[in-house]
């Protein structure tokens, strides 16, 4: 149990596009979800954070107006980079937590990532 | 915000042995505490985990330790297995309320066979 998706795994743009990223909880519903990115061989940075149905909380340095959230769903959150660039190439990782104690709500359960190359 | 720091960022051990690593945090509200293990291109994989109110667990190889006065906490890996190479992060979670995790920067634990 406890499985979130990320849709696509890969993906390759040009410069100026805009990518969407899904991220799905797929067994259970996920009251907030987290937005992380990893630049190779570094951390994980914690982007934003969205609560289903309201706006999302951004982290500082991170432009909401580029990277647009939306968790329209208990089950569903979108992230869209928009007019995506080289320094964009990334690996995205969304995460979900449940408020059900029963589904151990201490914990964020990850999506596998999604590789965005811009070129 | 919360300051982690992971010590080492690398670290090489003989297949058998023991390898620890240590996670400091600034927060003293913190109150959850896990360990992840990367590996390469993949999702980060909760490994163990340990409350405010729990000293240590335990989990077959695998233990955390906690020192909440001393604010860190230590991950230990007993009879390593080259299966274990991986990149291992702490993620404290602030007691904010935000359900936040602050990552680590990392270790990159090499077993040698």
């Amino acid at each position: 149990g406890a499985v979130v998706s990320q849709h696509p795994s890969w993906v390759i743009c040009k410069s100026g596009t805009s990518v969407k990223i899904e991220c799905r909880s797929l067994d259970f519903q996920a009251t907030t979800m987290f937005w992380y990115r990893q630049f190779p061989k570094q951390s994980l940075m914690l982007m934003a954070t969205s609560n289903e149905g309201s706006k999302a909380t951004y982290e500082q340095g991170v432009e909401k107006d580029k990277f647009l959230i939306n968790h329209a769903s208990l089950t569903l959150s979108t992230l869209t980079v928009t007019s995506a660039h080289p320094e964009d190439s990334s690996f995205y990782i969304c995460s979900a937590r449940t408020n059900l104690v029963s589904r151990g709500r201490n914990e964020q359960f990850f999506g596998p990532g999604t590789r965005l190359t811009v070129l | 915000g919360e300051n982690v720091e992971q010590h080492p960022s690398t670290l090489s051990v003989q297949e058998g042995d023991s390898a620890v690593i240590k996670c400091t945090y600034s927060d003293s509200a913190s109150n959850y505490f896990p360990w992840y293990k990367q590996e390469l291109g993949k999702r980060p994989q909760l490994i163990i985990d340990i409350r405010s109110n729990v000293g240590e667990k335990k989990d077959q190889r695998i233990a955390v330790t906690l020192n909440k006065t001393a604010k860190h906490f230590s991950l230990h890996i007993t009879e390593t297995q080259p299966e274990d190479s991986a990149v291992y992060f702490c993620a404290p979670r602030s007691g904010a309320g935000s359900y936040q995790l602050t990552f680590g920067k990392g270790t990159k634990l090499s077993v040698i066979p």
